[in-house]
């Protein structure tokens, strides 16, 4: 089974801080992937990334800067100099390419509010 | 280009009536699914279609929750006999094709609200 963790609920930061969202995973298999997603108050689910099993590289794009790192299982999310547009629930989520894995299992999510 | 819709955005409902959602898919894209999200909580999975291949149907919470999928396009999620915890926001998603490595992009989601 495949499972994915958001310990922080509720991140609070004010303006222009960074700020990093943690997450952790568990699989059993050895080629998966995984996405962070933002979700705002309007409610739909927008795509921020894709990382592959098999890239450990690090991605940077904007203020936005992804670390995967496959000895500790995480896959962490930061935002650098925060705005209050970043103000959303962001959830990391995993899939695999083996049977009933193929559906994205989501975390439970971080409501991240930047205050002003 | 034209992402995922969902019809309708809202449907409030009377416990034990049925209810249609529907799902229009980005086109290209053939591979769909639902998921549903209660308040405050992450996304469930319920059902996923790829291509002509049998749905995987692991994720229906009971025998009242249905889906059909016509070909690569529209797809259905029916819900029969409403009870109350049926109340949430239910996602439709695609992507290029189901094998998990390609990301999924969902709709706006129809928010149900069973009284």
């Amino acid at each position: 089974a495949q499972k994915v963790t958001q310990a922080q609920t509720e991140i609070s930061v004010v303006e222009k801080e960074d700020v990093t969202l943690d997450c952790v995973y568990e699989t059993r298999d050895t080629t998966y992937y995984l996405f962070w997603y933002k979700q705002p108050p309007s409610g739909e689910l927008v795509f921020l990334i894709r990382r592959n099993s098999f890239d450990e590289q690090n991605e940077i794009s904007g203020r936005y800067s992804w670390n995967f790192q496959k000895s500790t299982s995480s896959f962490n999310f930061t935002i650098t100099a925060s705005q209050v547009v970043d103000s959303a629930v962001y959830f990391c989520a995993l899939s695999s390419s083996s049977g009933s894995a193929r559906q994205l299992t989501f975390g439970s999510g971080t409501q991240l509010t930047v205050l002003p | 280009g034209a992402g995922v819709s969902q019809s309708p955005s809202n449907k409030v409902t009377e416990k034990g009536k049925d209810v249609e959602l529907r799902c229009d898919p980005i086109s290209g894209h053939t591979a769909l699914y639902w998921y549903r999200q209660r308040l405050g909580q992450g996304l469930e999975f319920l059902i996923y279609f790829q291509g002509n291949s049998a749905p995987d149907k692991s994720g229906l919470p009971s025998d009242r929750f249905s889906a059909e999928r016509t070909g690569e396009s529209v797809s259905t999620l029916t819900i029969q006999r409403t009870q109350q915890e049926d109340s949430a926001v239910y996602l439709c998603a695609s992507s290029l094709e189901g094998s998990g490595r390609y990301e999924q992009y969902f709709g706006p989601g129809t928010r149900l609200t069973v009284t």
